[in-house]
């Protein structure tokens, strides 16, 4: 198993333009998530999906857009990129515990470090 | 997100040392992690505990969950060069989300 993987790994956009992030997972994870990471702040969760199909905000949404139309893939898109989303970019996944909620033991990618100029 | 703070920010470790880093918060959670970063990589699941006063050990390392549930401790025993990365601690209060600490960033000392 790949685990989770995203793509690409590293990418240079200019202000205004546009680009999709792609975080796939082989592990049959109902849960996906996409966070943000800054220096000396820690994670900070973008949005999630608890479904195929479904997606909600997380802590910091504004300029971001989501979509999981397959189980195994959740994207993230920029539709006019700013230098403040200059970031690491990590997607994560869970699988559904046997309560039927989350086990909250979050499986995360390598990252795509984004640059904005 | 809940504030997770996390202490020390920074520290170096000796080879063979013993080495221990904490967590706080104002609110109580239900569920504390700990995940280790190395560089360019994505963090990685090191303990999960779910219980307040639950005290777990993943071979070298042992993670406690506070009575208070506003608290935990990663203790890494014996240090060896491979330690060295960021460890996060991370807190779940209800739903999908976790709220992540700020990082400690262990280095070897020269």
């Amino acid at each position: 198993n790949a685990g989770v993987t995203q793509t690409p790994k590293f990418r240079v956009l200019k202000t205004g333009q546009s680009m999709t992030l792609l975080c796939a997972q082989d592990m049959n994870h109902e849960y996906m998530y996409w966070y943000r990471q800054d220096p000396g702040m820690g994670l900070r969760l973008i949005h999630y999906s608890v479904g195929e199909g479904t997606t909600a905000k997380g802590e910091v949404p504004d300029g971001y857009n989501v979509s999981r139309l397959k189980k195994q893939n959740f994207l993230l898109g920029l539709e006019s990129a700013a230098p403040s989303q200059t970031s690491v970019y990590f997607c994560a996944s869970s699988y559904l515990g046997l309560a039927g909620g989350p086990t909250y033991e979050q499986y995360f990618g390598p990252g795509t470090r984004l640059t904005v100029t | 997100g809940q504030q997770l703070n996390q202490s020390p920010q920074s520290m170096f470790i000796q080879e063979g040392e013993d080495v221990s880093m904490n967590c706080t918060s104002s609110s109580i959670f239900n569920t504390w992690l700990w995940y280790k970063q190395d560089p360019g990589e994505g963090p990685v699941l090191l303990i999960a505990l779910y219980k307040a006063g639950e005290l777990t050990s993943n071979g070298r390392l042992t993670a406690q969950f506070g009575i208070t549930r506003k608290d935990s401790f990663l203790n890494i025993s014996a240090s060896i060069p491979s330690d060295v990365g960021i460890y996060f601690c991370a807190g779940q209060l209800h739903d999908y989300k976790l709220s992540f600490g700020a990082g400690t960033t262990v280095t070897v000392r020269a």
